[in-house]
């Protein structure tokens, strides 16, 4: 079936570290996006790429970054620079027309330890 | 750059009764809309989503809005309210950038049904 998957499910971070989030999609979409979720603030974006070995910041880069060496890829890497990284990070993919749909994962819960 | 503001974090309403969640955006040209859903610990799914053809859009699981550029506006509706419709909902539009397109989403509306 076709979709895309993120892993792990929760993950926590110790002081200091650097963590990765993966996003595998096999939807043969050319767009990939990382948002960030904290409760009363919706969805706020914080990559995203639209061909392989491009990628755009998106209103929250600082702290984060990303890699799209290949289509299907578009890992997050949350380092030591974010202060707060706890939230709940959602991986989307799409044709990147903007007239159709994003398909979301089932998200990655972050928490510091 | 395009934005969309929901007005009203949490709604609450009784199994039965119609649902009005509410969302405006700003946008210098046409733009394209969208609802999506989202239950707890999962990602979003699509409900609807308005791109200059009818301004009445018929979505998923009974679910429409309506466009008006009179007002900026493409609320949510739903004539009456089910128990499994509680859930976050976010009004989202798409925004053109150099090459490709970002999605902007709004800051959601958590649906409360009440038996």
């Amino acid at each position: 079936d076709g979709g895309i998957t993120q892993s792990p499910k929760y993950l926590f971070r110790k002081e200091g570290q650097n963590v990765t989030l993966s996003c595998e999609q096999n939807l043969n979409h050319d767009a990939m996006y990382w948002y960030r979720q904290d409760p009363g603030q919706g969805l706020r974006l914080i990559y995203y790429s639209q061909i392989v070995n491009d990628f755009q910041k998106g209103d929250i880069a600082e702290g984060y970054s990303v890699s799209r060496e290949k289509k299907e890829s578009f890992p997050l890497t949350v380092t030591s620079a974010q202060k707060n990284p706890t939230a709940f990070y959602l991986c989307a993919s799409g044709v990147g027309t903007g007239r159709e749909k994003l398909f979301f994962g089932s998200g990655t819960q972050l928490s510091v330890l | 750059a395009q934005s969309v503001t929901q007005l009203g974090s949490h709604v609450s309403v009784s199994e039965g009764a119609l649902v009005l969640l509410r969302c405006n955006y700003s946008s210098s040209v046409p733009p394209y809309l969208f609802w999506y859903v989202q239950y707890p610990n999962q990602g979003l799914q699509l409900l609807l989503k308005y791109t200059s053809a009818a301004t009445l859009v018929k979505g998923i699981n009974g679910f429409e809005a309506e466009f008006k550029k009179s007002e900026t506006s493409f609320h949510l509706t739903k004539p009456s309210a089910h128990m499994s419709d509680a859930a976050e909902y976010f009004c989202a539009v798409s925004d053109s950038v150099p090459g490709t397109y970002k999605y902007i989403f709004g800051t959601g509306t958590r649906l409360k049904v009440l038996a």
